[in-house]
């Protein structure tokens, strides 16, 4: 069955330094999401990506962040200058269809970040 | 803002119980309504996905219900099983294109 997966599964950096979450899609679906999940607290929405484009973004979602579909298959959200509160887990997902259409979305495994 | 609360916080059963979870949301103006289960370290698994024009969906021993007017919607679980313990999720979609999550409910299911 295909899944969504994100690499690394574990990243420590030092705060200031920028880092790169990765994420492969899965392969015929349009609209791609970024989640974060602080430890013991809800998921949160970041920002959903369609036709190479932010459809819809959080206040969570500043100008530290940015995402790009660099290729025909990756995802991927870059915070600049990171935070110790930036330290969470960052799930991506994907989905068939927009919001209105009513498709699932599919998650990945996340990746940890850790900022010190 | 959109608010989604579930109820119980936790809850433990005896393998075999029925149980229903429960997530109540402040705007009615949604999409749709969606359950995960989330495993511990582990990534969401979309369960059951109920459009916003639906009263319920079924899938295995799951059913889940939605009252739109009412803000709430219901999980009912059936003959409980400890492979089934998780922590369960709720979130809406927005017509004002965000996804919103429940704070879940953490099921134990003791053999």
């Amino acid at each position: 069955e295909p899944e969504v997966t994100q690499t690394p599964s574990h990243q420590v950096t030092q705060m200031g330094q920028e880092v790169i979450l990765r994420c492969v899609p899965i392969s015929n679906h349009l609209y791609f999401y970024w989640y974060r999940q602080i430890l013991g607290q809800k998921v949160e929405f970041l920002v959903s990506f369609y036709n190479n484009e932010i459809s819809e973004k959080s206040e969570i979602f500043d100008d530290q962040f940015s995402v790009e579909r660099p290729d025909g298959s990756n995802f991927t959200l870059k915070i600049r200058s990171t935070k110790l509160e930036d330290s969470a887990m960052y799930f991506c997902a994907s989905s068939e269809g927009g919001a209105g259409e009513s498709y699932e979305q599919y998650f990945g495994p996340g990746t940890r970040l850790t900022v010190t | 803002k959109q608010e989604v609360t579930q109820i119980p916080a936790a809850l433990s059963v005896p393998e075999g119980e029925n149980l229903v979870l429960n997530c109540s949301f402040t705007d009615s103006a949604i999409y749709n309504l969606q359950w995960f289960r989330q495993d511990p370290g582990k990534g969401l698994t979309s369960l059951l996905l109920i459009q916003s024009s639906q009263r319920e969906q079924t899938s295995g021993r799951l059913n889940a219900s939605l009252d739109k007017s009412s803000g709430r919607s219901t999980l009912y679980i059936a003959a409980s099983q400890p492979g089934d313990s998780a922590t369960y999720l709720c979130a809406v979609w927005n017509t004002g294109n965000q996804f919103y999550f429940g704070t879940g409910t953490s099921l134990t299911v003791i053999p």
